[in-house]
């Protein structure tokens, strides 16, 4: 098992250009999330999913849009990019019974730097 | 805006010493999660306390949950070098209190084990 993957590791960007990052998770996990994290900071949720074809916003959705067409995948896409956008970004994945969310799996960060 | 906030930020003790660490949130919840994460990787699921359990062990890790303070303690017996890292603790809101489906982090405290 591969667990939660991204693509790419590392990427600069320049003041509006645009760009998707990939999550792909092999373990049939119905939520998945995206999260970034500042220096200093903790975790931050962009945009979650709570099953393929749904998505709702997170705490710091604004310049960021994703789509779950397929169950082990969740695309985080930048339209225009911004330096504010320079972060490094995890993808999660996680199972759920009823209302309480168990342990998320994280993937291994993707640094992202606009200039 | 966070919900747990951990305290101390940093915290640096001498390898075999055991290093505690806690967490204090503001909203009702269904668990509280704790992670570790060592520079630069993902985060690292570590230990899961529901709202009606006090105490919880696994391994060197021993949690504590005190509901009626809204805070939390992370307790890592006979330190190693390989424990530096920093750990975050992260609360899955109650259904009651309208909580997203995503977990919310402090900010983290960075623990060093100095050899």
């Amino acid at each position: 098992n591969a667990g939660v993957t991204q693509t790419p590791k590392f990427r600069v960007l320049k003041t509006g250009q645009s760009m998707t990052l990939l999550c792909a998770q092999d373990m049939n996990h119905e939520y998945m999330y995206w999260y970034r994290q500042d220096p200093g900071m903790g975790l931050r949720l962009i945009h979650y999913s709570v099953g393929e074809g749904t998505t709702a916003k997170g705490e710091v959705p604004d310049g960021y849009n994703v789509s779950r067409l397929k169950k082990q995948n969740f695309l985080l896409g930048l339209e225009s990019a911004a330096p504010s956008q320079t972060s490094v970004y995890f993808c999660a994945s996680s199972t759920r019974y009823r209302q309480e969310t168990y342990e998320q799996y994280f993937g291994p960060g993707t640094r992202l730097t606009v200039t | 805006s966070q919900q747990g906030e951990e305290d101390p930020q940093a915290l640096s003790i001498q390898e075999g010493e055991n290093a505690t660490m806690n967490c204090s949130y503001k909203t009702s919840i269904n668990n509280l999660q704790w992670y570790r994460q060592n520079s630069g990787r993902g985060l690292v699921h570590l230990i899961l306390i529901r709202s009606n359990e006090r105490e919880k062990h696994s391994g060197r890790l021993r949690v504590t949950l005190d509901t009626s303070k809204k805070s939390s303690s992370l307790l890592i017996t006979a330190s190693r070098a390989a424990d530096t890292a920093s750990y975050f603790c992260a609360t899955q809101q109650g259904f009651a209190g309208g909580g997203a489906d995503g977990l919310t982090f402090g900010k983290g405290t960075h623990l060093i084990i100095q050899p």
